[in-house]
């Protein structure tokens, strides 16, 4: 069973200020993703990464930035939070195609932005 | 892009019955389609899945149906028990993209 660890698990951080959300997973994915989910918008993709050093823009990456600084690892970086970021976060690791894949996902990391 | 709609925004059946979560999505060049189901306050994780060499595959109560000329692809389950009641997401991708979700279908099974 793929595993793939988020933290924090909550997170709570003013307007303006800087937050990093992380995701670890060990069942070597060259995929990972970075998912918002928010009521009547599903599930929507912010960030996406192939493997290590590599990061690319999914369909909002407006406000963010990522970093995947090896096979495992991949985070979010909010560098001025809004509290329109306020959101439930999901990190997701695939396999090697990047279309046609399940997807594992973390357990989110629920982020309210004051 | 690629555009998923999830028509279905609650369902609700009595437990015992069958339930059907509709999917329509835009791009003719789609070729995976997943399902994901999220329990309450937990994370998604896949049920199922169907590719577009294929227009039905079964798993268990669970069954996908796709209609490329429609471009319609559906979940259904039978003999629904409680622990089917969740979120289910579908979602749609082709050769060289990632995976766009629907809005969800939130499923309740009732006594």
């Amino acid at each position: 069973e793929a595993a793939v660890t988020q933290s924090p698990r909550n997170k709570v951080a003013v307007t303006g200020g800087k937050v990093t959300l992380s995701c670890n997973q060990t069942n070597n994915h060259n995929n990972m993703y970075w998912y918002r989910q928010d009521t009547g918008h599903g599930l929507r993709l912010i960030h996406y990464s192939y493997g290590a050093g590599s990061t690319e823009k999914g369909d909002i990456p407006d406000g963010y930035k990522a970093s995947r600084p090896s096979q495992e690892n991949f985070s979010l970086i909010l560098e001025l939070a809004t509290p329109s970021q306020t959101s439930v976060y999901f990190c997701a690791s695939g396999g090697t195609g990047v279309s046609a894949e399940t997807l594992y996902f973390g357990s989110g990391t629920r982020l309210t932005v004051l | 892009g690629e555009k998923v709609e999830q028509h279905e925004s609650t369902l609700s059946v009595r437990e015992g019955d069958s339930a059907v979560i509709n999917c329509t999505y835009t791009d003719t060049a789609s070729s995976y389609f997943p399902w994901y189901k999220q329990e309450a306050g937990k994370s998604l994780h896949f049920v199922i899945d169907i590719r577009s060499n294929v227009d039905r595959k079964q798993s268990q109560r669970l069954t996908v149906l796709l209609d490329k000329k429609a471009k319609r692809f559906s979940l259904h389950i039978t003999a629904t028990q409680p622990e089917d009641s969740a979120i289910y997401f579908c979602a749609a991708s082709y050769s060289g993209t990632y995976q766009r979700f629907g809005t969800g279908t939130k499923l309740q099974v009732v006594p």
